[in-house]
């Protein structure tokens, strides 16, 4: 039971690139989300999803998008890379829904240049 | 939309002394969850509260959610520096999980 694994763990980007960042759970676990995390602003839900093939914006989304076709897999993707979206990425799991405990992944660190 | 406001944003404390970091919502939170962050890790669950005026514990640490549900409080007792790390408390609405900036904790030994 690997839980939440994120991959890539680091990854450098030139600005405009588009890449994926990819997230997979194996607790069979309906409740998926993205948050970036920046110094001093905490965790800032980007996109979640209540289950394979719903998704819905969180409270910044500008920049990237995400699918659900399976409940294992929950990609985010960055269209066009911006300076501004140099952050670390996590993506998050949880059981039925939103209100039970979030298990977090290791994180993808990104910068783009 | 909800907001979810945390003080202080830093506190660096001697080995042995007490710890305490406030969350506000400006609404009403179904319940709240607190998470722990070691540094270069990922947030790890801590607890999660539901009730109005809910109090729990876990060792030294104590957790307590406000009569009205908009705020909530985590005290630790006698740090250690294990503690360190940053502290984040998250409330529910509509189907997200809003996070508060987060208290980053440095305790010199």
């Amino acid at each position: 039971n690997a839980g939440v694994t994120q991959t890539p763990k680091f990854q450098v980007l030139k600005t405009g690139q588009s890449m994926t960042l990819q997230c997979a759970q194996d607790m069979n676990h309906e409740y998926m989300s993205w948050y970036r995390q920046d110094p001093g602003m905490g965790l800032r839900l980007i996109h979640y999803s209540v289950g394979a093939g719903i998704t819905d914006q969180g409270e910044v989304p500008n920049g990237y998008n995400v699918s659900r076709s399976t409940t294992e897999d929950f990609p985010l993707r960055l269209l066009s890379a911006a300076p501004s979206q140099t952050s670390v990425y996590f993506c998050a799991s949880s059981g039925r829904d939103y209100q039970e405990t979030q298990y977090f992944g290791p994180g993808t660190r990104l910068l783009v240049l | 939309g909800q907001q979810v406001m945390q003080i202080p944003q830093y506190q660096h404390v001697q080995e042995g002394e007490d710890f305490t970091t406030y969350c506000n919502s400006s609404t009403t939170l179904s319940n709240i969850q607190w998470y722990k962050q070691r540094p270069g890790g990922h947030p790890v669950f801590l607890i999660q509260l539901v009730k109005s005026g809910e109090v729990k514990k876990q060792k030294r640490l104590t957790f307590q959610f406000g009569e009205a549900k908009k705020n909530s409080s985590l005290h630790i007792t006698a740090t250690q520096t294990t503690d360190v790390g940053t502290y984040f408390c998250a409330g529910h609405q509509g189907g997200k999980l809003i996070f508060g900036q987060g208290t980053e904790l440095s305790v010199k030994p």
